[in-house]
């Protein structure tokens, strides 16, 4: 997705807050999502965030928003090795498609 | 387990060939997305149906094509494959037609074109 940006890998130790960052284009997407993907496996929904919020908290899971640069992160608060995975921004074009980023790999170092 | 049901799992097929990729969605969703992911254009919007009708096309080639059955099952049909068809395939499904509600994700089809 050339509209979504992320960074391509992070790294943390065990325990600490992993920021991840994403860039969208499209200022009329109504809902910015946060997928994992762990290996071999199908995309997860891990959480979204309607367009007109700046903040969603879901249990370790905090989500913000900042509109006017188009940035959205997510933060993983005590960040486990469960936590190790792929995870994908992504935005709603034109209500009918979601326009994903190229994913970011955590990993997850004890 | 996210409720979408992917058939077969891994399939392995020559160039030239034609394939047929299953998805079931959740129960009581009438809409169904299907993606491609690969490693050179990540993961990318193909076609989108809602109770049995197309609803959106995104980056589909035309040797692929998609259909929606009553019962909201949907099939995949990629045709003259080609090596750069190698990917995997995901189906996702929602209740509504609007991309900006819940999109529910299959396990995925791996399709290896040798």
């Amino acid at each position: 997705g050339e509209d979504v940006e992320q960074s391509l890998f992070l790294s943390v130790r065990e325990g600490d807050s992993s920021v991840i960052n994403c860039t969208y284009t499209d200022s009329s997407s109504t809902y910015l999502y946060w997928y994992k993907q762990e290996p071999g496996a199908g995309l997860q929904l891990l959480t979204y965030i309607f367009s007109n919020m700046d903040m969603k908290q879901d249990q370790r899971l905090t989500v913000l928003l900042n509109k006017k640069d188009k940035h959205l992160s997510l933060r993983i608060a005590d960040t486990q090795t469960g936590d190790s995975a792929i995870y994908f921004c992504a935005e709603s074009i034109d209500d009918y498609k979601l326009s994903f980023g190229a994913g970011t790999t955590v990993t997850v170092r004890a | 387990d996210s409720g979408v049901t992917q058939t077969p799992k891994h399939l392995i097929t020559a160039t030239g060939q034609r394939v047929t990729l299953r998805c079931s969605p959740r129960s009581g969703d009438l809409s169904v997305y299907w993606y491609q992911q690969s490693l050179d254009q990540g993961l990318q919007f193909l076609i989108q149906y809602y109770n049995g009708e197309e609803r959106a096309k995104g980056n589909i080639l035309e040797r692929f094509s998609a259909q929606q059955f009553p019962d909201l099952h949907s099939e995949l049909n990629l045709s003259s494959l080609e090596l750069g068809d190698s990917a995997l395939y995901f189906c996702a499904s929602s209740p509504t037609t609007r991309a900006s509600y819940e999109q529910y994700f299959g396990p995925g089809t791996r399709l290896t074109v040798t």
